[in-house]
Formats: C-alpha cells, sequence, structure tokens
C-alpha cells in the first residue's frame, strides 16, 4: 500500500532563517505531489505542484520554493523566513490522472518567531 | 480562476438532529472531494464524486454532486458528537495540474 510521510512534524524557526519539509512517498511511480499552507483556523491554500521529476509550478507568489529531485520525494525551501511563513504545512500526493483522490501527509506545524 | 465557496463556515447542532453543508465553485467540473479535518491534524478523504448526479455514502454522511448547478451538498443524518470536525469540499479545475482548489471549511461542533 502507499504512504506518505512528512517531516519534521513541528519546528520553530526565528525569521530570517532557511526552511527545508521534506516528503516522500512510497508504493507508488510517478505520484503527482502537492504542498499546501494552512494558517491558523483558515482553509488550505496550494502553495506548489509537481507532475513528475524537476516539474514544479507555483501557484502563489511567495519566498518559498520546491524541488522534486526524485520521483517520490517533494521538499520545500525557504531562504528567509517570514513571520507570514507560520502555519501548517501539507504534503499530499496522488495517482497521476484526474478524478483519483489526493492523499495527505501528516503536516508540519511551523512557527516563526 | 476557480473559486469554492461553502457555507455554512460554523455549524452547532445538536445529536440526532439532519442538517446539510453546502459546496458552490465558479467553473465548470465534474471532480468534488470532501475532507474530514479534526483539530491539529491533517486531512481525511471522506468522498470523491467524479460525475453529474453521483452520491455516495459512509455512515451518517452522503455527498451529492450537482454539476449543472455548480452545487455539492453534504448532509449528515442523526448527529452523533464524533462527527464533530471541520469539512472541507475541493474541486478539481479540469487542467493537466489535477490540483484541487478547497473551500474554507465547515467546522461543525455537535452537542449531546
Amino acid at each position: 500500500s502507499q504512504t506518505i510521510h512528512q517531516w519534521p512534524a513541528t519546528l520553530v524557526q526565528p525569521v530570517g532563517s532557511p526552511l527545508s519539509l521534506e516528503c516522500t512517498v512510497e508504493g507508488t511511480s510517478n505520484p503527482n505531489l502537492y504542498w499546501y499552507r494552512q494558517a491558523a483556523g483558515r482553509g488550505l491554500q496550494l502553495l506548489f505542484y509537481s507532475v513528475g521529476i524537476g516539474q514544479i509550478s507555483s501557484e502563489v507568489p511567495q519566498n518559498l520554493s520546491a524541488s522534486r529531485p526524485q520521483d517520490r520525494q517533494f521538499i520545500l525551501s525557504s531562504k528567509k523566513l517570514l513571520l507570514s511563513d507560520s502555519g501548517f504545512y501539507l504534503c499530499a500526493w496522488s495517482v497521476p490522472g484526474g478524478g483519483n483522490t489526493i492523499y495527505f501527509g501528516e503536516g508540519s506545524w511551523l512557527t516563526v518567531v | 480562476e476557480l473559486k469554492v465557496e461553502q457555507n455554512p463556515l460554523f455549524l452547532s447542532m445538536q445529536e440526532g438532529k439532519n442538517y446539510t453543508i453546502y459546496c458552490n465553485y465558479s467553473t465548470t467540473s465534474d471532480r468534488l472531494y470532501w475532507y474530514r479535518q479534526d483539530p491539529g491534524k491533517s486531512l481525511e478523504s471522506l468522498f470523491v464524486l467524479l460525475s453529474n448526479g453521483a452520491v455516495k455514502q459512509e455512515g451518517r454522511l452522503m455527498a451529492s454532486l450537482d454539476t449543472k448547478a455548480r452545487l455539492s451538498t453534504l448532509h449528515i443524518t442523526a448527529a452523533v458528537h464524533d462527527l464533530s470536525a471541520t469539512y472541507f469540499c475541493a474541486v478539481d479545475g479540469m487542467d493537466s495540474s489535477y490540483k484541487l482548489i478547497f473551500g474554507s471549511g465547515t467546522r461543525l461542533l455537535v452537542r449531546p
């Protein structure tokens, strides 16, 4: 069966520090991969999605970036965090093609102080 | 630009009662998803609706999709406390990215 792992689960970072969140999917090949962010008490905002290695699409201009160095690995990064980057970050995956369930990882809580 | 609106945003209901959550979206799509989120947790997939008139049921929850009206409903029957959570609908924009655009969520509180 397929599983998705996301880490770290929680982190507190000072303003201006770098960020790296990692996500890996097991048990499938060539998945669609997504990064979403949820601000406290709010809905989900799509940040990045990828339909293949090295193919990254950005939905919202910001100081975050994403990379997909391997087929089932998706990384969210920042060189310098802002206070507004605080939130709950969720990695997700789906089988290629439309009409398939998108499955979410456990999420990473980021607090920028 | 695809927009997804849910209402109500907050719902407090008594155990045993019935209620419906509504999800409207702005552009053509026949792929509609419902998720549940418990406080501090990730999202759990509830239903995937892939055609006009699709209806799916799981326990006390039933979801339906009317693509012509661009409307999906999540109906709760005889609510129990365990259903307390935030419910999100999400719509696939029907482009090659297969990404989902989420509504703001409906926070459901079921009172004894």
